[in-house]
């Protein structure tokens, strides 16, 4: 089976930079991905880690290593408007979509 | 480039009734998967397809749940007879393909069940 393992609930001020751990298990593995869902939105797509290392897309980065079934999604420079639900991804050996519970990101001014 | 479709947008039913919500994909998109997202909680997906075969469909309640993608291309998912505890937000996603893992997600559909 595959489950991903997320904390339920961070909270940062603005300007600071938070981290979102992950870590999964899966019976394959097609590489982590991170959405950002705001309240009554639909998830949108934030990264994509199929190797280990760091992705960089503008203010957020995501990290994966592979060996220890670990990643995570780092936030600086933090907004109001970042405050959000963050959910870590991956799919399985069959390329089924499984996602975590998910992250709630307040952001205090 | 249009965006996945999702229709209705909001549904009220009552217990043991049926109700069907349809979805169409953005176009050239293989995959077509249905989450259910309850209120607090991460999507748990009920059914992958890519085109109009079955991916994983092992969350999917399947004594009162069904969905089909005839044609490969839109898809329903119906709920007959419907429980209290599927009261929950429906998101259709597509994707290029089975194993991208940047999919595209409709609106929903937010039913309440009654």
């Amino acid at each position: 089976g595959q489950s991903l393992e997320q904390p339920s609930e961070v909270t940062a001020v603005e300007g600071a930079i938070v981290q979102i751990n992950c870590t999964y298990q899966t019976s394959g593995f097609y590489g982590l991905s991170w959405y950002q869902q705001h309240d009554g939105g639909a998830p949108t797509f934030l990264s994509y880690n199929a190797l280990d290392g760091l992705e960089e897309t503008g203010r957020f980065s995501s990290f994966l290593s592979r060996s220890d079934s670990y990643g995570y999604l780092l936030l600086q420079e933090l907004q109001m408007k970042d405050s959000a639900s963050y959910f870590c991804a991956t799919g399985g050996s069959q390329g089924n979509l499984i996602f975590g519970k998910g992250t709630k990101l307040s952001v205090k001014p | 480039e249009a965006g996945v479709a999702q229709s209705p947008r909001y549904k009220i039913i009552e217990k043991r009734q049926s109700v069907a919500f349809w979805c169409n994909p953005i176009s050239g998109h293989a995959t077509l998967y249905w989450y259910q997202q309850i209120l607090g909680q991460g999507p748990k997906l009920l059914i992958q397809f890519q085109n109009n075969g079955v991916v994983d469909d092992s969350q999917l309640p399947k004594d009162r749940f069904s969905a089909e993608r005839l044609k490969g291309v839109d898809s329903t998912l119906k709920i007959q007879p419907a429980k209290l505890e599927d009261s929950a937000v429906y998101l259709c996603a597509s994707s290029v393909l089975t194993g991208k893992t940047e999919a595209f997600f409709g609106q929903g559909t937010r039913l309440t069940v009654v």
